[in-house]
């Protein structure tokens, strides 16, 4: 079945520095990638997609493209703020007829510091 | 404007008790879910349904009953509550059934069995 790996947290940073956070899938066909980020006691929100192989997806200054030649949508930011600090979810929805439930993986909490 | 909301945010309860929580979207959107975050973030489809019908039912015990009045709202009773069902539970609403469908989260629900 589809499956989604993240890297794990905590993952610590101080402000303006770079961020990365590594997700890999395994899925048949051609699946949909998400960015979802949670904030403190907060719901999921849609951070960024990419629908097709070498799409990137961008918002707020993070940036993922989907790599289908290395199953990857890993998230970057040039510079983090204090207030980027939450969970950040990768996703993905499966090409197939029928389903079309989000797979997530683990959750990475990021914490930036002033 | 809330687009997916819950009720009730909290929801504290005792071991072998019957719960309902409720979810509405008023995005007109097909399509809704029930997804279950646990203690360390992780977070599981439980229930979709499209159009009042259900579409998805993951391994989730019997107790768990989804009921969709109509295709904006979807509710999950909970009958003979464990400690095990303590999570935060989510319900999410998305557009259609195609694969690059950005689902929208509600706030979340956050049970503890005592």
């Amino acid at each position: 079945g589809d499956s989604v790996t993240q890297m794990e947290g905590p993952v610590t940073l101080s402000e303006e520095a770079f961020l990365t956070i590594n997700c890999t899938y395994t899925a048949t066909g051609y699946p949909s990638l998400f960015w979802y980020v949670q904030y403190p006691g907060e719901g999921l929100q849609l951070l960024l997609k990419a629908t097709k192989a070498d799409d990137k997806g961008s918002n707020k200054g993070f940036e993922a493209t989907y790599r289908k030649e290395t199953t990857s949508f890993h998230l970057e930011k040039g510079s983090v703020q204090v207030s980027d600090s939450a969970v950040y979810f990768c996703a993905l929805s499966g090409s197939g007829a029928g389903r079309r439930a989000l797979t997530f993986g683990s959750g990475t909490r990021l914490q930036v510091q002033p | 404007d809330t687009a997916v909301s819950q009720t009730p945010k909290y929801l504290v309860t005792q071991m072998g008790n019957d719960k309902s929580i409720k979810c509405e979207q008023n995005l007109g959107h097909d399509t809704m879910y029930w997804y279950k975050q646990d203690s360390k973030k992780f977070l599981k489809i439980m229930f979709s349904y499209n159009n009042k019908e259900l579409i998805i039912n993951e391994t989730v015990p019997n107790r768990f009953s989804p009921k969709s009045p109509d295709k904006a709202h979807l509710n999950l009773h909970i009958n003979s509550l464990e400690l095990g069902d303590s999570a935060v539970y989510f319900c999410a609403s998305s557009q259609a059934l195609t694969g690059g469908t950005e689902a929208f989260f509600g706030q979340g629900t956050r049970l503890t069995v005592v």
